[in-house]
Protein backbone atom coordinates (compact mmCIF):
# COMPACT_ATOMS: atom_id res chain seq x y z
CA UNK A 1 0.00 0.00 0.00
CA UNK A 2 1.24 3.08 -1.12
CA UNK A 3 2.07 5.83 1.95
CA UNK A 4 0.10 8.65 -0.69
CA UNK A 5 -3.32 7.78 -1.73
CA UNK A 6 -4.41 8.14 -5.20
CA UNK A 7 -8.29 7.07 -7.29
CA UNK A 8 -6.37 4.17 -9.40
CA UNK A 9 -8.16 5.57 -12.37
CA UNK A 10 -9.94 8.58 -13.86
CA UNK A 11 -11.17 9.58 -17.63
CA UNK A 12 -12.50 12.34 -19.59
CA UNK A 13 -13.22 13.51 -22.66
CA UNK A 14 -11.45 15.78 -25.30
CA UNK A 15 -11.40 19.36 -23.72
CA UNK A 16 -12.92 18.02 -20.44
CA UNK A 17 -11.30 18.99 -17.14
CA UNK A 18 -10.18 16.20 -14.91
CA UNK A 19 -8.87 16.46 -10.96
CA UNK A 20 -6.57 13.53 -9.98
CA UNK A 21 -6.49 13.83 -5.80
CA UNK A 22 -3.90 12.55 -3.38
CA UNK A 23 -4.56 12.31 0.47
CA UNK A 24 -1.61 12.13 2.88
CA UNK A 25 -0.94 12.92 6.46
CA UNK A 26 1.30 15.78 8.22
CA UNK A 27 3.70 14.34 8.23
CA UNK A 28 4.22 13.93 4.39
CA UNK A 29 2.04 16.65 2.66
CA UNK A 30 0.74 18.75 5.63
CA UNK A 31 4.57 19.78 5.77
CA UNK A 32 5.94 19.58 2.75
CA UNK A 33 5.73 20.35 -0.54
CA UNK A 34 3.49 18.17 -3.01
CA UNK A 35 4.86 17.13 -6.75
CA UNK A 36 3.40 15.48 -9.79
CA UNK A 37 4.90 13.58 -12.07
CA UNK A 38 3.62 12.42 -15.44
CA UNK A 39 4.92 8.82 -16.55
CA UNK A 40 4.58 6.86 -20.25
CA UNK A 41 5.08 4.09 -19.59
CA UNK A 42 8.42 2.86 -20.94
CA UNK A 43 9.85 6.56 -20.50
CA UNK A 44 11.86 8.17 -17.88
CA UNK A 45 9.05 10.26 -16.09
CA UNK A 46 8.51 13.72 -16.59
CA UNK A 47 8.30 16.42 -13.18
CA UNK A 48 4.59 18.35 -14.11
CA UNK A 49 4.27 20.37 -11.23
CA UNK A 50 6.60 21.49 -8.30
CA UNK A 51 6.27 23.11 -4.91
CA UNK A 52 2.11 22.24 -4.80
CA UNK A 53 1.57 24.19 -7.69
CA UNK A 54 4.54 25.81 -10.40
CA UNK A 55 5.00 24.56 -13.22
CA UNK A 56 8.62 23.83 -14.46
CA UNK A 57 9.13 25.75 -17.84
CA UNK A 58 8.11 23.94 -21.04
CA UNK A 59 4.79 22.59 -19.11
CA UNK A 60 1.57 23.65 -20.39
CA UNK A 61 -0.69 25.98 -18.54
CA UNK A 62 -3.42 23.18 -19.09
CA UNK A 63 -1.52 21.44 -15.79
CA UNK A 64 -2.44 23.49 -12.95
CA UNK A 65 -1.51 22.06 -8.62
CA UNK A 66 -3.26 22.75 -5.54
CA UNK A 67 -2.87 21.67 -1.94
CA UNK A 68 -4.97 22.00 1.20
CA UNK A 69 -3.96 20.60 4.29
CA UNK A 70 -3.19 17.01 4.07
CA UNK A 71 -4.51 16.96 0.55
CA UNK A 72 -3.48 17.98 -3.01
CA UNK A 73 -5.24 17.69 -6.67
CA UNK A 74 -3.56 17.67 -10.26
CA UNK A 75 -5.80 19.40 -12.81
CA UNK A 76 -5.86 19.14 -16.17
CA UNK A 77 -7.90 21.21 -18.78
CA UNK A 78 -8.64 21.05 -22.02
CA UNK A 79 -7.89 17.76 -22.22
CA UNK A 80 -6.10 16.16 -25.11
CA UNK A 81 -5.55 12.21 -26.28
CA UNK A 82 -1.76 12.70 -25.34
CA UNK A 83 -2.82 13.17 -21.59
CA UNK A 84 -3.26 9.67 -21.76
CA UNK A 85 -0.80 8.79 -18.98
CA UNK A 86 -0.48 7.63 -15.76
CA UNK A 87 0.55 10.31 -13.22
CA UNK A 88 1.85 10.23 -9.42
CA UNK A 89 1.98 12.81 -6.90
CA UNK A 90 4.87 12.38 -4.36
CA UNK A 91 6.20 14.54 -0.98
CA UNK A 92 9.07 14.10 1.21
CA UNK A 93 8.00 12.20 4.59
CA UNK A 94 9.65 13.83 7.88
CA UNK A 95 8.99 10.94 10.15
CA UNK A 96 10.14 8.50 7.37
CA UNK A 97 13.11 10.93 5.96
CA UNK A 98 12.24 9.64 2.23
CA UNK A 99 9.92 10.00 -0.22
CA UNK A 100 6.84 8.57 -0.90
CA UNK A 101 4.59 8.69 -4.14
CA UNK A 102 1.00 7.75 -4.46
CA UNK A 103 0.03 4.34 -6.37
CA UNK A 104 -0.66 6.21 -9.54
CA UNK A 105 -3.72 7.26 -11.46
CA UNK A 106 -4.00 5.92 -14.77
CA UNK A 107 -5.86 8.61 -17.12
CA UNK A 108 -7.45 7.63 -19.99
CA UNK A 109 -9.13 10.47 -22.60
CA UNK A 110 -12.05 8.57 -23.82
CA UNK B 1 21.39 18.83 -21.30
CA UNK B 2 20.93 16.35 -18.47
CA UNK B 3 21.38 12.83 -19.41
CA UNK B 4 20.67 9.85 -16.75
CA UNK B 5 22.15 6.17 -18.28
CA UNK B 6 21.20 3.12 -16.65
CA UNK B 7 22.50 -0.04 -16.81
CA UNK B 8 23.59 -3.70 -14.91
CA UNK B 9 20.22 -4.74 -14.71
CA UNK B 10 19.45 -8.76 -15.80
CA UNK B 11 17.75 -12.15 -14.03
CA UNK B 12 19.44 -12.84 -11.14
CA UNK B 13 18.41 -15.50 -8.56
CA UNK B 14 16.58 -15.31 -5.59
CA UNK B 15 19.56 -14.33 -2.90
CA UNK B 16 21.69 -13.02 -5.52
CA UNK B 17 23.21 -9.85 -5.97
CA UNK B 18 23.40 -7.15 -8.89
CA UNK B 19 24.97 -3.65 -8.71
CA UNK B 20 23.39 -1.21 -10.79
CA UNK B 21 25.29 1.67 -12.40
CA UNK B 22 23.51 5.37 -13.46
CA UNK B 23 25.94 7.64 -15.77
CA UNK B 24 25.51 11.45 -15.58
CA UNK B 25 26.16 14.09 -18.02
CA UNK B 26 25.18 17.48 -18.28
CA UNK B 27 25.12 18.80 -15.02
CA UNK B 28 27.56 19.47 -11.99
CA UNK B 29 27.52 15.82 -10.57
CA UNK B 30 28.32 16.59 -6.78
CA UNK B 31 25.75 19.53 -6.36
CA UNK B 32 22.59 17.49 -6.44
CA UNK B 33 21.02 14.62 -4.20
CA UNK B 34 20.35 11.43 -6.54
CA UNK B 35 17.96 8.77 -5.86
CA UNK B 36 17.09 5.54 -7.16
CA UNK B 37 13.78 4.74 -7.45
CA UNK B 38 11.97 1.46 -8.53
CA UNK B 39 8.36 0.26 -10.64
CA UNK B 40 7.53 -3.96 -10.14
CA UNK B 41 5.35 -4.97 -13.11
CA UNK B 42 2.06 -3.47 -12.86
CA UNK B 43 2.58 -1.27 -9.92
CA UNK B 44 3.32 2.64 -9.24
CA UNK B 45 6.76 4.21 -8.35
CA UNK B 46 8.53 3.28 -5.27
CA UNK B 47 11.04 5.57 -3.54
CA UNK B 48 14.34 2.89 -3.20
CA UNK B 49 17.35 5.03 -1.93
CA UNK B 50 18.87 8.67 -2.00
CA UNK B 51 22.50 9.79 -1.74
CA UNK B 52 23.00 13.69 -1.02
CA UNK B 53 25.63 15.67 -3.43
CA UNK B 54 28.35 14.87 -1.24
CA UNK B 55 27.73 11.55 -0.47
CA UNK B 56 27.72 12.17 3.30
CA UNK B 57 24.19 11.58 3.62
CA UNK B 58 22.43 8.38 2.78
CA UNK B 59 18.55 7.31 3.16
CA UNK B 60 17.23 4.23 2.50
CA UNK B 61 13.14 2.97 2.05
CA UNK B 62 12.93 0.60 4.86
CA UNK B 63 12.01 -2.41 2.70
CA UNK B 64 15.85 -2.57 1.63
CA UNK B 65 17.71 -1.08 4.92
CA UNK B 66 20.25 -3.56 4.98
CA UNK B 67 20.33 -5.16 1.92
CA UNK B 68 21.18 -2.37 -0.70
CA UNK B 69 23.99 0.28 -0.82
CA UNK B 70 23.77 3.80 -2.36
CA UNK B 71 27.05 5.50 -3.33
CA UNK B 72 28.44 7.33 -6.28
CA UNK B 73 31.58 8.56 -7.63
CA UNK B 74 32.15 12.05 -8.30
CA UNK B 75 35.26 10.99 -10.67
CA UNK B 76 32.97 9.27 -12.62
CA UNK B 77 30.05 11.16 -12.77
CA UNK B 78 28.44 7.33 -11.58
CA UNK B 79 25.79 6.71 -9.04
CA UNK B 80 25.58 2.95 -8.09
CA UNK B 81 23.21 0.95 -6.23
CA UNK B 82 24.33 -2.57 -4.57
CA UNK B 83 21.23 -5.35 -4.29
CA UNK B 84 22.28 -8.24 -1.98
CA UNK B 85 19.88 -10.81 -0.50
CA UNK B 86 17.29 -9.95 -3.83
CA UNK B 87 14.02 -11.67 -3.58
CA UNK B 88 11.53 -11.78 -5.86
CA UNK B 89 9.76 -8.41 -4.84
CA UNK B 90 12.75 -6.98 -5.67
CA UNK B 91 11.84 -7.66 -9.64
CA UNK B 92 11.17 -3.81 -11.31
CA UNK B 93 12.44 -1.45 -13.31
CA UNK B 94 15.20 0.79 -11.84
CA UNK B 95 15.31 4.79 -13.08
CA UNK B 96 18.56 6.83 -11.68
CA UNK B 97 16.72 10.19 -10.94
CA UNK B 98 18.94 13.24 -10.43
CA UNK B 99 17.01 15.83 -7.84
CA UNK B 100 16.50 19.83 -7.68
CA UNK B 101 18.84 20.48 -5.07
CA UNK B 102 19.16 18.05 -1.60
CA UNK B 103 17.75 14.97 -0.74
CA UNK B 104 14.61 16.89 0.31
CA UNK B 105 14.03 18.52 -3.22
CA UNK B 106 12.59 16.66 -5.89
CA UNK B 107 13.59 14.51 -8.64
CA UNK B 108 13.62 16.81 -11.57
CA UNK B 109 15.54 14.26 -14.50
CA UNK B 110 15.12 10.87 -14.59
CA UNK B 111 16.65 7.81 -16.55
CA UNK B 112 15.22 5.12 -18.51
CA UNK B 113 15.29 2.88 -16.22
CA UNK B 114 16.90 -0.87 -16.30
CA UNK B 115 14.74 -3.99 -15.86
CA UNK B 116 15.94 -6.44 -12.64
CA UNK B 117 14.67 -9.56 -12.58
CA UNK B 118 14.67 -11.51 -9.45
CA UNK B 119 13.49 -15.19 -10.23
CA UNK B 120 14.87 -18.75 -10.32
Amino acid sequence: QSVLTQPPSASGTPGQRVTISCSGSSSNIGSNYVYWYQHFPGTAPKLLIHRNNQRPSGVPDRFSGSKSGTSASLAISGLRSEDEADYYCAAWDDSLSGWVFGGGTKLTVL
Amino acid sequence: EVQLVESGGGLVQPGGSLRLSCAASGFTFTTYAMSWVRQAPGKGLEWVSTISGSGGNTYYADSVKGRFTISRDSSKNTLYLQMNSLRAENTAVYYCAKHSSGAPSPPDYWGQGTLVTVSS
